[in-house]
């Protein structure tokens, strides 16, 4: 198994760019999740996905979008970057979701730089 | 509202020392706590969860970490400190509640000299 992937590993982008983060797992996880990592505040969440077809807000969703059209793709729109969206996401899977003593699978992350 | 408090950013041990990370969550109800690793320019991965069973939890490495409620904390050690620990740590938590949302603390870097 190739476990959670995310494509690109960096990507510099300028304000008002719009452009999209992949995440794909192989697990048959039901559960993805999107998370943004800024120094000191920890991950938070973005948006999540407990199946295909249904997605929901977190803690932080605006300025992104998000669809799960399969079980195993879960990408990430930016529909106008702006440089406060410099941050590392990192995308998750679960076999349930969030918190219910199930491991979160997490990719290797995408570094995003907002000019 | 749940949050999680880590106390300490940084931490630097010698090898061979014990490891302290200090952990303090609030929580409205039975929360599930987790201790994740970040070793430099990669992803989260699990060391441990505690979901209500048994207050001492041992995880991967030789990690461990108690649960006590009276002192709301869950505070994750280990006996002695590998250079392969330097790394960073967060402490999370999850309430049934609260819609299982994960809430990250704010991380802690740990530094094990030689």
């Amino acid at each position: 198994n190739a476990g959670v992937t995310q494509t690109p590993k960096f990507q510099v982008l300028k304000t008002g760019q719009s452009m999209t983060l992949q995440c794909a797992q192989d697990m048959n996880h039901e559960y993805m999740s999107w998370y943004r990592q800024d120094p000191g505040m920890g991950l938070r969440l973005i948006h999540y996905s407990v199946g295909a077809g249904i997605t929901d807000q977190g803690e932080v969703p605006n300025g992104y979008n998000v669809s799960r059209s399969t079980t195993e793709d879960f990408p990430l729109r930016l529909l106008s970057a702006a440089p406060s969206q410099t941050s590392v996401y990192f995308c998750a899977s679960s076999l349930e979701g969030e918190g219910q003593g199930y491991e979160q699978y997490f990719g290797p992350g995408t570094r995003l730089t907002v000019t | 509202a749940q949050s999680v408090t880590q106390l300490d950013s940084h931490v630097s041990v010698s090898e061979g020392t014990p490891v302290l990370l200090r952990c303090n969550y609030s929580s409205s109800y039975s929360p599930s706590l987790f201790w994740y690793v970040q070793h430099p320019n990669k992803g989260l991965q699990l060391l441990l969860k505690y979901t209500s069973a048994a207050t001492l939890v041992k995880g991967i490495n030789g990690f461990e970490a108690e649960f006590k409620k009276s002192e709301t904390s869950f505070h994750l050690t280990k006996p002695s400190a590998h250079m392969s620990d330097a790394a960073e740590y967060f402490c999370v938590v999850s309430d049934l509640r609260a819609g299982n949302m994960l809430t990250f603390g704010g991380g802690t870097r740990l530094m094990v000299k030689p």
